[in-house]
Parts: C-alpha cells; sequence; structure tokens
C-alpha cells in the first residue's frame, strides 16, 4: 500500500539555519503531497502542498518540490527562526475525494536562539 | 471563526467507562474524519464520513462507534475504555479533493 517515509528527528538547529527535513512516498498513481506542521499542544495546520509532479509548495519561507523521478517531496527553509519549532508531517492521499492521509512518522524540529 | 471544533480538549477518565468526543465544523465541507495520534506522535486514520454516510472504516475495535448526525458533524463514541486507547484524537474535514482541515484534538487519558 501507499506510505511516507521521513528523516527520523529530532532535528537541532540554530536560529538562521538552513533546514531540510527529507521525505519520499511509495504510491500508485498521481498522489497529492502535503507537509503539515503541528506546534505543541496544539493541531496540524497545513503548511503547503503539491499535486502534480514538479509543483513546488510554500509558505512562510518553507518550499517542497514534488519530484516524481525519486518520489521525494522534501522539505526545506533558508533561515529558521525559534518559532518553526514543531512537529512536521509529511503525507500524501490519493487524488480522489475524501480518501484519506497517509503520514509520515513525524519530525520534531527544535531551532535555538 | 471557521474551524473545526471539538469537545471535549482533554479527557481524563477510568478503565471500563464510556465516553464521547464531539467535533463540528462550519466550512461548509462534506467529508469527515477521524485521526488517532499515538505517544510517538504517529497518525493514522480511523473513520471517515462523506455526506454522512461512512466510507473509511479502518481496523479499530468495534468498542469505538462514529456517528454523524448530518454534514457538520461527526462524533467518536468509545465504549470499554482501555489503557491502550489513550492517545489524541483528531478530527478533520475536507470538501471534494482540498487539503484536510484539523480540528486541535482531544487528549485522551485512561487510569
Amino acid at each position: 500500500g501507499d506510505s511516507v517515509t521521513q528523516m527520523e528527528g529530532p532535528v537541532t538547529l540554530s536560529e538562521e539555519a538552513f533546514l531540510t527535513i527529507n521525505c519520499t512516498y511509495t504510491a500508485t498513481g498521481y498522489p497529492s503531497l502535503f507537509w503539515y506542521v503541528q506546534y505543541p499542544g496544539e493541531g496540524l495546520q497545513l503548511l503547503l502542498k503539491a499535486t502534480k509532479a514538479d509543483d513546488k509548495g510554500s509558505n512562510k519561507g518553507f518550499e517542497a518540490t514534488y519530484r516524481k523521478e525519486t518520489t521525494s517531496f522534501h522539505l526545506e527553509k533558508g533561515s529558521v527562526q525559534v518559532s518553526d519549532s514543531a512537529v512536521y508531517f509529511c503525507a500524501l492521499t490519493s487524488n480522489q475525494a475524501g480518501t484519506a492521509l497517509i503520514f509520515g512518522k513525524g519530525t520534531t524540529l527544535s531551532v535555538s536562539s | 471563526d471557521t474551524a473545526v471544533s471539538q469537545t471535549p480538549k482533554y479527557l481524563v477518565t477510568q478503565m471500563g467507562n464510556d465516553k464521547s468526543i464531539k467535533c463540528e465544523q462550519n466550512l461548509g465541507h462534506d467529508t469527515m474524519y477521524w485521526y488517532k495520534q499515538d505517544s510517538k506522535k504517529f497518525l493514522k486514520i480511523m473513520f471517515s464520513y462523506n455526506n454522512k454516510e461512512l466510507i473509511i472504516n479502518e481496523t479499530v475495535p468495534n468498542r469505538f462507534s462514529p456517528k454523524s448526525p448530518d454534514k457538520a458533524h461527526l462524533n467518536l463514541h468509545i465504549n470499554s475504555l482501555e489503557l491502550g486507547d489513550s492517545a489524541v484524537y483528531f478530527c478533520a474535514s475536507s470538501f471534494r479533493r482540498q487539503p484536510q482541515h484539523f480540528g486541535d484534538g482531544t487528549r485522551l487519558s485512561i487510569l
């Protein structure tokens, strides 16, 4: 079945460092890909998405590009802030309406000043 | 505010009890979901409803029973609670192929 693999955390960075969180997927067909973020004690918020190959999703300085040839959707940010400390989840869903999200295991990011 | 709202936010109860979690969305979405997040933060789908019809029913103990009285509400009832049911339960909703929106979660602790 479909699956998502993310790099294990925790990831610990200093403020203004470059961030990469790797995500690869296995899926039949052409899934949509997402990054969700969970701040401490809160629910999940959609960070960015991409629905087809070579699409780039971006939001709040974060970017990820849908790479079909490498089945990847790596999350990047050029300069992290303390407020970016959270758990980041890569996820996919098929392009049928109403199908469930399949999540990676999550990567905890901790940014210090 | 437009949102997915869950109640209660925290639920602490004894083993063997029966409890319910409520979810409401005012986004006009047609599909609602329940996900379970375990102690390692792993998220997994439990159920989903589209226009009040059950469309996803993952391998979940039959002590868990979802109910959708209308498109805007999806409740989760759990019978005979067990220690292993301790988790965070998230409700989500979506419209057609749009991204899912999540509630803030219900943190269930079984004593």
